[in-house]
């Protein structure tokens, strides 16, 4: 198997522009988590679905940040308008009620 | 909710020393327990972890975590580092009735010096 994938590895964008980051789980997972990486706040899940279904949406930082899972395969983590603070790297990762696999995050700069 | 705590912000060690890096967490029901490492400008990826059974786990590149219940602790541990072990290090855990979630602690950086 692949691996989770994720895409953009980078991303650059101003202020106030859309960014849309994607990921495809690994092929039979059930569970994927949006995580959030920062210096200053380390690790924090901002969201997570079961059988593509949103079930715990409490770590997103504001309504700016939307997640969605349309199939088994496929979700998106968009943040609209973007603000300098949202710069992190951003992890997706999926799991089968065990260990998580984590992609290799896309890293999200906004100037 | 649960909470995890790693009280080493940053170790900084020679080869062949010894490693210990503090975990502690904070439910107190049934938890899975994981380490993950980062290695710089990686993915985390998985060390070790804790479902049931024996509380002593052995994981990969010689790592090992000792699950103490009654401490709330998952400490993990090597015997003699390696340069190659410089990396962040991430304790987490998983527990609570209806819920999957996975909580990080804050993160060990260690740095290992030949």
């Amino acid at each position: 198997d692949a691996g989770v994938i994720q895409s953009p590895r980078h991303e650059v964008t101003e202020m106030g522009q859309e960014v849309t980051l994607r990921c495809k789980p690994i092929s039979g997972h059930d569970y994927l988590f949006w995580y959030r990486q920062t210096m200053m706040r380390g690790l924090e899940l901002l969201i997570y679905f079961n059988n593509n279904v949103p079930i715990d949406d409490s770590g997103m930082p504001e309504d700016r940040f939307s997640a969605k899972m349309p199939n088994a395969s496929f979700s998106t983590l968009k943040i609209q308008p973007s603000e300098p603070r949202d710069s992190a790297v951003y992890f997706c990762a999926s799991s089968d009620r065990g260990e998580l696999f984590f992609g290799e995050g896309s890293r999200l700069t906004v100037l | 909710a649960q909470s995890v705590s790693q009280h080493n912000h940053h170790v900084i060690l020679s080869e062949a020393a010894s490693l210990e890096l503090g975990c502690n967490y904070s439910y107190g029901g049934t938890v899975n327990l994981f380490w993950y490492v980062q290695y710089p400008g990686q993915h985390l990826q998985l060390l070790l972890k804790y479902f049931s059974g024996d509380p002593l786990v052995k994981g990969i590149k010689g790592f090992e975590a000792e699950f103490i219940k009654s401490k709330f602790s998952f400490n993990l541990r090597k015997p003699s580092v390696q340069w190659s072990d410089t990396a962040e290090y991430f304790c987490a855990v998983k527990g609570g009735l209806g819920t999957d979630k996975l909580i990080f602690g804050t993160g060990t950086r260690l740095q290992v010096f030949p």
